[in-house]
């Protein structure tokens, strides 16, 4: 079964840091790594996500990192804010399989 | 955007009745949709894949009769948690897949058995 490790498990980063968040994968088919947010009670929202013709990708505040010879990619908040404590799920599949979610990490921004 | 709606957002039973969560994606047409549990403070699990038109997949370890999906049209799906239990108690949460496999999320439902 196709998986990502995610790391770490929980993160509390002071309003205004950076967070960072780390997967990794095993399997080089893979070819779409969506990043989502999840707040308690909530679906998880779609964040971000990118495919492996690139090393980079910045959208606002969120910036995901891959590299794809280490097999690995991360989840760069920049100027974190309280608004953003959450879960964050990284994703890693090809195209038509289902999704795998790994086990999410719990990210407290104190104000 | 893409927008997944569920309905209803929360619901409480009494064990041995059945309940039926709605699935709606209001601004696109969904052949797949996908249907998860969540337990708290835990990851999604995948139930099944609901396909437009067919029998759901399952994945190993999910009841197919306990579990009943339907995907009636293009835009719902639904799940219907049969003869319920208080282990069946959960989040459950719905998302539709675009064409270019970018999948989204409902809000979720809460369902409590008691």
């Amino acid at each position: 079964q196709q998986q990502v490790k995610q790391s770490p498990q929980s993160l509390i980063v002071q309003k205004g840091g950076i967070s960072i968040i780390n997967c990794a994968y095993e399997n080089t088919a893979f070819d779409y790594f969506p990043w989502y947010q999840q707040f308690p009670g909530k679906g998880p929202a779609l964040l971000i996500a990118i495919r492996p013709d690139v090393s980079e990708k910045k959208e606002g505040r969120f910036t995901i990192s891959f590299n794809k010879s280490a097999k690995q990619f991360s989840l760069h908040i920049m100027d974190s804010q309280p608004g953003d404590s959450a879960t964050y799920f990284c994703v890693a599949l090809t195209h038509g399989q289902n999704f795998v979610f790994g086990p999410g990490t719990r990210l407290s921004v104190l104000p | 955007g893409a927008v997944v709606s569920q309905h209803p957002s929360w619901v409480i039973c009494k064990s041995g009745t059945s309940v039926k969560i709605e699935c709606r994606s209001l601004d696109f047409q969904a052949t797949t949709m996908f249907w998860y549990r969540q337990f708290p403070k835990q990851s999604l699990m995948l139930m099944a894949t609901s396909n437009e038109g067919s029998k759901a997949t399952y994945e190993q370890g999910v009841e197919k009769d306990k579990f009943l999906i339907n995907h009636a049209s293009l835009t719902l799906s639904t799940l219907t948690v049969t003869s319920a239990h208080p282990e069946d108690s959960s989040f459950y949460i719905c998302s539709a897949e675009l064409l270019t496999g970018e999948q989204y999320f409902g809000p979720g439902t809460r369902l409590t058995v008691t």
